[in-house]
């Protein structure tokens, strides 16, 4: 299985700040790397796929970077709404999708 | 608009059996993947199972195989989860989510609300 490790576990920030989220797989998966947000009681929500691919809808001041094996989200400048728990996912591997641990985004 | 309802969660005791079921509108659903992720309480999510569109292909996390089956009805726009043999580890929010494949891309790109399944006993 291919594991995907996020850092940090948790970060705090605050409103207008940039933020940088890591993710890093145990083996390349070119740009198979997704990114969801995900609030309190509530479904997760796709952010960015292929790496770096904004979904529609999504922000522009949330942006992904990165391939094969270590990738990045970034914020450019958080918003009140942005206080949630980010998950990267790989779907390189189709024998079983992953996703890593999540980094929990609060509020300073 | 596309929507996703999964049901069928609830309590059952260790050994026992549940179907879930999520019931999809707003896109031609035959065309898609589907899966099943799932987050225990206070944790991350862990997907547990994808079949293909027409049903021909279906995949089970380690922890899940052998005891859960995939299953859909095109004809009723739906998706199911039978899990057999349930353990106090399968407790958690069960998510059915769309599947999205093309050209080098793959992903979820929408998800159900969820149901919770609580075994215990």
């Amino acid at each position: 299985d291919i594991q995907m490790t996020q850092s940090p576990s948790s970060l705090s920030a605050s409103v207008g700040d940039r933020v940088t989220i890591t993710c890093r797989a145990s083996q390349s998966i070119s740009s198979y790397l997704n990114w969801y947000q995900q609030k309190p009681g509530k479904a997760p929500k796709l952010l960015i796929y292929a790496a770096s691919s904004l979904q529609s809808g999504v922000p522009s001041r949330f942006s992904g970077s990165g391939s094969g094996t270590d990738f990045t989200l970034t914020i450019s400048s958080l918003q009140p709404e942005d206080f949630a728990t980010y998950y990267c996912q790989q779907s390189y591997s189709t024998l079983g999708y992953t996703f890593g641990q999540g980094t929990k985004l609060e509020i300073k | 608009q596309v929507q996703l309802v999964e049901s069928g969660g609830g309590l059952v005791k260790p050994g026992g059996s549940l179907r879930l079921s999520c019931a999809a509108s707003g896109f031609t659903f035959s065309d898609y993947y589907m899966s099943w992720i799932r987050q225990a309480p206070g944790k991350g999510l862990e997907w547990v199972s994808y079949i293909s569109s027409s049903s021909s292909y279906t995949n089970y996390a380690d922890s899940v195989k052998g005891r859960f089956t995939i299953s859909r009805d095109n004809a009723k726009n739906s998706l199911y989860l039978q899990m057999n043999s349930l353990r106090a580890e399968d407790t958690a929010v069960y998510y059915c989510a769309r599947g999205y494949y093309g050209d080098y891309v793959n992903y979820f790109d929408y998800w159900g609300q969820g149901t919770l399944v609580t075994v215990s006993s």
